[in-house]
């Protein structure tokens, strides 16, 4: 069975700290994609990336990077000079099977506050 | 494009009562997931339907629970009785399988349902 593991429940740092969101995985499948999702205080869930398993180079996205890493069987996710609007609940998640259904795993979440 | 579009987005309703909410995909979407969110367990898939017919809707906690999707465009989740423990939000989510997007879920904004 498919699992995602999110261990910090909550966040809170100082506006311009950097912070970093763990993510962890399980799952038998060799073919399989990650995601980072981020539900800010309105609700609605917003991609943010995806990564299949093949690939292990790690992404930047301005502020944002990822960092994959097969061997851990991690995911984790870095903002850099965290602002106050990336205060959300990140969630990250896995997709079952090689079939291109987006069945997805997603962790628990970790709630993230960015405060001034 | 209007993105996925559900309605209502806030419903309460009494204990006993059938409640129904709707789901209009992205124009040209093949998959339509139905997720809940609550406190105690997260995100859950509740079923999926790939092209109109539905592929595993092991996720439906029982038998109140009903998801039709007689087209393209609409999709709808019944719960018939309704009890308070169904209180929780409820996205709809749609996505397309085999190009650049494939595997990139995109979210409509949730349904808030409160059952007294």
């Amino acid at each position: 069975a498919q699992k995602v593991t999110q261990a910090q429940t909550e966040i809170s740092v100082v506006e311009k700290e950097d912070v970093t969101l763990d993510c962890v995985y399980e799952t038998r499948d060799t073919t399989y994609y990650l995601f980072w999702y981020k539900q800010p205080p309105s609700g609605e869930l917003v991609f943010l990336i995806r990564r299949n398993s093949f690939d292990e180079q790690n992404e930047i996205s301005g502020r944002y990077s990822w960092n994959f890493q097969k061997s851990t069987s991690s995911f984790n996710f870095t903002i850099t000079a965290s602002q106050v609007v990336d205060s959300a609940v990140y969630f990250c998640a896995l997709s079952e099977g090689t079939s291109t259904a987006s069945k997805l795993t997603f962790g628990t979440g970790t709630r993230l506050q960015v405060t001034l | 494009d209007a993105g996925v579009i559900q309605s209502p987005r806030h419903e309460v309703t009494e204990m006993g009562q059938e409640v129904t909410l709707r789901c209009k995909p992205i124009s040209g979407h093949d998959y339509l997931f139905w997720y809940r969110q609550t406190m105690m367990r997260g995100l859950e898939l509740l079923i999926y339907f790939n092209n109109n017919v539905p592929i595993d809707d092991s996720g439906m906690p029982e038998d109140r629970f009903s998801a039709k999707m007689p087209n393209a465009s609409f999709s709808t989740l019944k719960i018939q009785p309704s009890e308070p423990r169904d209180s929780a939000v409820y996205f709809c989510a749609s996505s397309l399988a085999g190009d650049e997007e494939g595997e990139k879920l995109f979210f409509g904004s949730g349904t808030q349902l409160s059952v007294l």
